[in-house]
């Protein structure tokens, strides 16, 4: 079945900087890859997501970049500002709809 | 985006007892429901897809007759812990997938504790 890695585990930035967080995957077969964040006890909430079809998506501050030959994806967030302080997840699935396989996490902390 | 919702927030039960959490769509039909379960610090580990109508696919490791899973409408999926114990307690989420694309929304989870 599908796995997904993800690193680093904890980020942390100043505010103003950017952050990278990146994931493989080991399904040749997954064809879309959201990405979540998720603030302490509440629910994921989707960020931003990317098809196969497509090698990059922007939107405003958030990025995701991915590269199918090498089965991975990375979300950058440039400009961070302490509200992006959370912990973010990156899945994959065979198509939308389907069962997410998520990773791991990332804590990111945005300091001021 | 779409809603999803979940019930009860939080439960508390004694060991050994049955809790069963319901999702719902809002304002959506959906044929397909994903159970996730998440542990403090951890990331989310799918359980099962419920799907409407037939049977649930749980898997590996997943008991199915300790997590029991009924989609009897296109807008509500249940899952019934049953003879709950201490390594039960847990975050359990609900998603559901949206639109033409499939977007998969979230409930807000139960978080479950047995003591």
């Amino acid at each position: 079945g599908e796995n997904v890695e993800q690193h680093p585990s904890t980020l942390s930035v100043q505010e103003g900087d950017s952050a990278v967080i990146k994931c493989t995957y080991s399904d040749s077969a997954s064809n879309y890859f959201p990405w979540y964040k998720q603030e302490l006890g509440k629910r994921p909430q989707l960020i931003i997501d990317i098809r196969s079809n497509v090698g990059e998506k922007k939107d405003q501050r958030i990025a995701v970049t991915l590269n199918k030959t090498a089965k991975h994806f990375s979300l950058h967030i440039t400009e961070t500002q302490p509200e992006d302080s959370a912990v973010y997840f990156c899945a994959a699935s065979r198509q939308a709809g389907t069962a997410l396989i998520f990773g791991k996490g990332t804590t990111l902390s945005v300091s001021s | 985006g779409a809603v999803v919702s979940q019930h009860p927030s939080r439960v508390i039960c004694k060991s050994g007892t049955s809790v069963k959490i319901e999702c719902r769509s809002l304002d959506f039909q959906a044929t397909t429901m994903f159970w996730y379960r998440q542990f403090p610090k951890q990331s989310l580990m799918l359980m099962a897809t419920s799907n409407e109508g037939s049977k649930a696919t749980y898997e590996q490791g997943v008991e199915k007759d300790k997590f029991l899973i009924n989609h009897a409408s296109l807008t509500l999926s249940t899952l019934t812990v049953t003879s709950a114990h201490p390594e039960d307690s847990s975050f359990y989420i609900c998603s559901a997938g949206q639109g033409a694309r499939k977007t998969q929304y979230f409930g807000p989870g139960t978080r479950l504790l047995v003591l």
